[in-house]
């Protein structure tokens, strides 16, 4: 069963920090893999999609790595803002169709003033 | 901008009830999902369609049911609604190309009495 490990589960930062959340799986098979943000009570937007020939993808302040071999990816923001405070799920995916995807539990950030 | 619709935000039901969840996507996407998210659990799949009429059960389709009888609407049948199916629901689409994220919906929050 492919299993999917952010952590931590909950960080609190000041603004202007830059920081790391961290996503592991425990099938290394995939095809991409994919950050997303959920605000509260809200559903899931896409941050970045990173293909599994690639090593890093930008967005912004975004970058997100992806070493495929151990399992591991990162998303890294840069100059956090209160705006960036939200949920963070990676999901990869194991089909290559995006047919189906596996959402880890996510990170709860809240970046404070 | 690809936008994902679910018909309501908010709904409550009754133990029993024959419960409808719509989801209507505008991006002609192949692709059409169904999750529910619960607290230290995450998202889970519920069913997924690939096209017209087509679906495959996801990791949690007990209890539930899907018709997809237009490309842009999917809808999430619970036959008889259950206590344990209060959650929040929800939709997403996709192209069936591995190289573009899917895109959710802002989710339906289920209350069952």
């Amino acid at each position: 069963k492919q299993e999917v490990t952010q952590i931590p589960a909950a960080l609190s930062v000041p603004e202007g920090e830059n920081l790391v959340l961290n996503c592991s799986f425990t099938d290394s098979a995939i095809y991409n893999l994919q950050w997303f943000r959920q605000d509260p009570g809200k559903g899931l937007t896409s941050l970045l999609l990173i293909q599994s020939s690639q090593r890093e993808q930008t967005s912004g302040r975004l970058n997100a790595s992806l070493d495929k071999s151990s399992g591991r990816s990162t998303l890294y923001i840069a100059a956090s803002q209160p705006g960036d405070s939200a949920t963070y799920l990676c999901a990869p995916d194991y089909t290559g169709t995006a047919s189906k995807l596996t959402f880890g539990t996510g990170t709860r950030l809240q970046v404070t003033l | 901008d690809v936008k994902v619709t679910q018909s309501s935000r908010y709904l409550v039901k009754r133990t029993g009830e024959k419960v409808f969840l719509e989801c209507v996507q505008d991006m002609d996407h192949e692709n059409m999902f169904w999750y529910r998210q619960d607290p230290g659990l995450g998202l889970r799949l519920i069913y997924f369609s690939y096209d017209v009429k087509m679906k495959e059960k996801g990791d949690i389709p007990e209890g539930y049911s899907v018709s997809r009888e237009k490309k842009e609407r999917f809808s999430l049948i619970l036959e008889s609604a259950s206590t344990n199916q209060t959650s929040m629901y929800l939709c997403a689409s996709s192209t069936t190309s591995g190289y573009q994220p899917q895109h959710f919906g802002d989710g339906t929050r289920l209350s069952i009495l």
